[in-house]
């Protein structure tokens, strides 16, 4: 089992929205709601923005959105905001594998 | 506030054993909940290393398995991780994180600690 497919680079204009795609297998992602994402900023530790597929932490802005079809999630940035620049992964549990807890390639998201 | 915060070397010598110890301030170790090493190699992204329970159960990356061990002291109220043998492949920032045993997903990071492989 491998980690899951991300686009290497997303950008967008201030105020713009941007979707980032994290793709795996029926497996993990397709077979659970267990997909979370992490935003890291440059030298800084990973820090939860959604978990359970759509569900925000507390504290986390209303412009950071997640979905799932299939075997592939997605996480939305509306507004785009200049601190919205960093590296996005996404990760996801798979109980009946090996690999239990595998993450996505990551995402490096600019913002114009 | 629940707190995570990585100490040991920043330079270990190829062939030589990494050791890494997690300390955990604000709140108990000995609490529903799994405790993770993740690791991040320079420009690179995250690879998921193992956790353990605070009763000692634990479960290890495949790609590691052999390697990689991690072991929890409820006193100290921290866990650590070894990983002998290592090489560059191995040079990495190494981050500590809680995953509450009710969720699949990791909500307290330490800040990390960079750990280089080189003679």
């Amino acid at each position: 089992q491998s980690a899951l497919t991300q686009p290497a680079s997303v950008s967008g204009s201030p105020g713009q929205s941007i979707t980032i795609s994290c793709t795996g297998t029926s497996s993990d992602v397709g077979r659970y709601n267990y997909v979370s994402w992490y935003q890291q900023h440059p030298g800084k530790a990973p820090k939860l923005i959604i978990y359970d597929v759509s569900n925000r932490p507390s504290g986390v802005s209303t412009r950071f959105s997640g979905s799932k079809s299939g075997n592939t999630a997605s996480l939305t940035i509306s507004g785009l905001q200049a601190d919205d620049e960093a590296d996005y992964y996404c990760e996801s549990y798979a109980y009946t594998s090996t690999l239990p807890y595998v993450f996505g390639t990551g995402t490096k998201v600019t913002v114009l | 506030q629940l707190q995570l915060q990585e100490s040991g070397p920043g330079l270990v010598k190829p062939s030589e054993t990494l050791s890494l110890i997690c300390t955990v301030s604000g709140g108990s170790i000995s609490t529903n909940s799994y405790w993770g090493w993740i690791r991040q190699p320079p420009g690179k992204g995250l690879e998921w290393i193992g956790n353990i329970y605070y009763g000692g159960s634990t479960d290890y990356n495949p790609s590691l398995k052999s390697r990689v061990t991690i072991s929890v002291d409820t006193s100290k109220n921290e866990f650590s991780l070894t990983l002998p043998s290592v090489t560059a492949a191995d040079t990495a920032v190494y981050y500590c994180a809680r995953l509450p045993s009710w969720v699949r997903y990791f909500d307290v990071w330490g800040r990390g600690t960079l750990v280089t492989v080189s003679s």
